[in-house]
């Protein structure tokens, strides 16, 4: 498709398993980004890659996160050892210039 | 830190126009998003305001004050598809991507 794409689109897991969200970003978009969004809350940000650079990691909450993107396309955020505090919809985003960011569907998590 | 308000929720009459506000603080700030996210759905990009002033598409406006850390999104000729959260999400600008997000306005259009 043309848009985001991000896949499971829901995953139900234990405690303590890890999971693995993925992204497909917009074809020849450059940057990418994970956010969070719990229930009534504003979208938290992870994560983000531009192009070659360096990601920016800042806002992943604790060393149990981590995302990886190959080939400057694809996007894997793997959560390690899952608690019930990270059930949540991940949304992922691509945009190829800073004013027009799309947004996929989100994997909603829920860890029992 | 960055701070951003909205409303928690708004209802409005079918056909009416409902205004809602954002308002920020900020440690930079390049340009302000409106998205509108329906239940279970991804976040769909409206507007961006980089310059003060209104911008209008459509049904749809968006007002931005600099000065006063102020945006507004103005919703008109209401249709019971409005019916929706609306996220404003300030661009801190120069080498920092990182949006913050308001929580989000839930709009509510009835008949």
């Amino acid at each position: 498709g043309a848009g985001v794409s991000q896949s499971p689109s829901n995953k139900v897991t234990e405690k303590g398993k890890d999971v693995e969200l993925r992204c497909d970003p917009i074809s020849g978009h450059t940057a990418l980004y994970w956010y969070r969004q719990s229930l009534g809350q504003g979208l938290e940000f992870l994560i983000y890659f531009q192009g070659n650079s360096a990601p920016d990691k800042s806002g992943l909450p604790s060393d149990r996160f981590s995302a990886e993107r190959t080939g400057g396309s694809v996007s894997t955020l793997t959560i390690q050892r899952t608690q019930q505090e990270d059930s949540a919809v991940y949304l992922c985003a691509s945009s190829s210039r800073r004013n027009t960011i799309y947004f996929g569907e989100g994997s909603w998590l829920t860890v029992v | 830190g960055q701070n951003i308000d909205q409303p928690t929720e708004m209802t409005a009459t079918e056909g009416a126009i409902v205004q809602i506000n954002c308002t920020y603080q900020t440690s930079g700030f390049n340009g302000l998003f409106w998205y509108q996210q329906h239940a279970g759905e991804a976040p769909t990009f409206l507007s961006y305001n980089v310059l003060d002033g209104l911008e209008e598409k459509g049904r749809f406006s968006s007002f931005l004050s600099r000065s006063k850390g102020y945006s507004y999104l103005l919703l008109k000729e209401l249709q019971m598809k409005d019916s929706a959260s609306y996220l404003c999400a300030v661009d801190p600008g120069l080498n920092d991507y990182k949006l913050s997000f308001g929580a989000g306005t839930t709009v509510t259009v009835r008949a």
